[in-house]
């Protein structure tokens, strides 16, 4: 049971426009998500995060929208540069006590387009 | 301050063999999980230990096992290795258990394991 979706595979943006990754999660428990990003050859990196009690939160080019009602997050990049082209998994934590587990998705590779 | 070091980066085995990785977290840290990726898998949760103890196990078959020593480095251990065992294994580490609060999780560069 995938509790944190991420549907598209892959996405290929020009550069300067626009990249939006999305992410939806099936467990009402969630409270606080991430964003990760990942170069070939290394291991994931933290991007962003967002607490639930919260609907957007924005660090320089990247910004995070949560959506609970819909069980939706999204990533959106603005401008896209080529240096974005990565692997991006979103990742959730929910639960209690000895049960709470921070759950990843299947990731998203990005591709900047020059 | 260094990184989450993991060793080896590279190793060949073959089926039936087993593999013993290693991971030393961020100075300070006491938690530290271990993920495997294969393509179209994502990061698939093996384990996560902290302060020695067995935090969190994911849904992986018990040929894989773990443990934590004292100065919180971790080891995992893959005995009798199948070619779907073939994968890039994760470690990280975090201050605190990986879901707790705002806590982040710092990975390694991973350790590349194929089995033949």
């Amino acid at each position: 049971d995938q509790q944190v979706k991420q549907n598209s595979p892959s996405l290929s943006v020009q550069e300067g426009r626009i990249s939006i990754l999305n992410c939806d999660y099936t467990n009402s428990m969630f409270d606080y998500f991430l964003w990760y990003k990942k170069y070939p050859a290394e291991g994931p990196t933290f991007l962003i995060s967002i607490s639930s009690i919260k609907d957007k939160n924005e660090d320089g080019r990247f910004t995070v929208f949560l959506n609970k009602s819909a069980k939706h997050l999204s990533l959106h990049i603005v401008p896209s540069q080529p240096g974005d082209s990565a692997v991006y998994f979103c990742a959730a934590k929910g639960g209690s006590g000895s049960a709470r587990q921070l759950t990843f998705g299947s990731g998203t590779q990005l591709t900047v387009l020059p | 301050k260094a990184g989450v070091t993991q060793t080896p980066r590279y190793l060949i085995k073959t089926r039936g063999q087993q593999v013993t990785l290693s991971c030393s977290p961020i100075s300070g840290h006491r938690s530290v999980s271990w993920y495997q990726q294969t393509p179209g898998q994502g990061l698939q949760f093996l384990f996560e230990y902290f302060s020695e103890t067995q935090r969190n196990k994911g849904n992986f078959p018990g040929r894989f096992s773990g443990r934590q020593f004292s100065n919180s480095r971790s080891e995992m251990n893959v005995s009798t290795l199948e070619l779907g065992d073939s994968a890039l294994y994760l470690c990280a580490s975090s201050f605190g258990p990986s879901a707790s609060g705002a806590n982040v999780l710092t990975f390694g560069a991973g350790s590349r394991l194929t089995v033949l």
